[in-house]
């Protein structure tokens, strides 16, 4: 059973431009949505954290945004740059629980 | 600087062999968690522990332990190392306060191979 879905799997885009990596989770009820960065070979960090009562969160050039009615977590990248690529992991977890329900991530690929 | 710190962060053994995975950070967190990523899988909890002597089995449990005899450490032990435990390894803290908005930390992984 996949709870979280994240598209696209991949994706290219060149230098300066934006994006928006998609979430969709079925895992109800949930208490917070986040979104994580991993560089290849590195661990995750974190890029946004989310409770089931926010709509949008920044983190620099970073925006996530949530709609809890349609379960849906969208990322937007502004004036991507070379260091955006990475995978990006959209992350559920269970009210009162350090359970996280991890997507399987969107490869991001910026070109100069 | 606090951090969390594994090793090795390679290893190749062979099957049926015992490995241990070492997880140590420095931020004093209660909670400690070790999970496994795969291609084509999110990342999939293993072991647990919400404080000392304290262990829990996550979602892929089986074929792994962990034993929590300090703040620091979580270390992973694969009894028998199988083919199906080549995976990278990733451990992480969290502080307790909050599992709403509690920060979440990795570690930089330990790639496992059993030939």
């Amino acid at each position: 059973k996949n709870q979280v879905e994240q598209s696209p799997q991949s994706l290219i885009i060149l230098e300066g431009k934006n994006c928006t990596l998609q979430c969709n989770y079925t895992v109800s009820p949930f208490s917070n949505l986040r979104w994580y960065k991993q560089d290849t070979g590195r661990g995750p960090v974190s890029l946004t954290i989310m409770t089931f009562s926010e709509n949008t969160k920044s983190n620099g050039r970073y925006t996530a945004t949530l709609d809890a009615d349609t379960k849906q977590s969208s990322l937007h990248i502004t004036a991507s740059q070379l260091s955006d690529s990475a995978s990006y992991i959209c992350v559920v977890s269970e009210p009162g629980t350090y359970k996280y329900i991890f997507g399987t991530g969107t490869r991001l690929k910026v070109l100069a | 600087d606090a951090e969390i710190t594994q090793s090795p962060r390679h290893k190749i053994t062979e099957t049926g062999r015992q490995v241990t995975l070492a997880c140590h950070q420095t931020w004093n967190h209660n909670n400690m968690f070790w999970y496994r990523q795969d291609l084509g899988h999110g990342l999939r909890l293993i072991h647990y522990s919400y404080g000392v002597q304290d262990t829990n089995k996550g979602e892929v449990s089986d074929g792994y332990s962990v034993s929590r005899s300090n703040t620091e450490d979580l270390p992973l032990t694969l009894e028998s190392a199988a083919s199906s435990q080549t995976s990278v390894y990733f451990c992480a803290s969290s502080e307790s306060t909050s599992p709403n908005t509690g920060e979440l930390f990795f570690g930089e992984g330990s790639r496992l191979t059993v030939l």
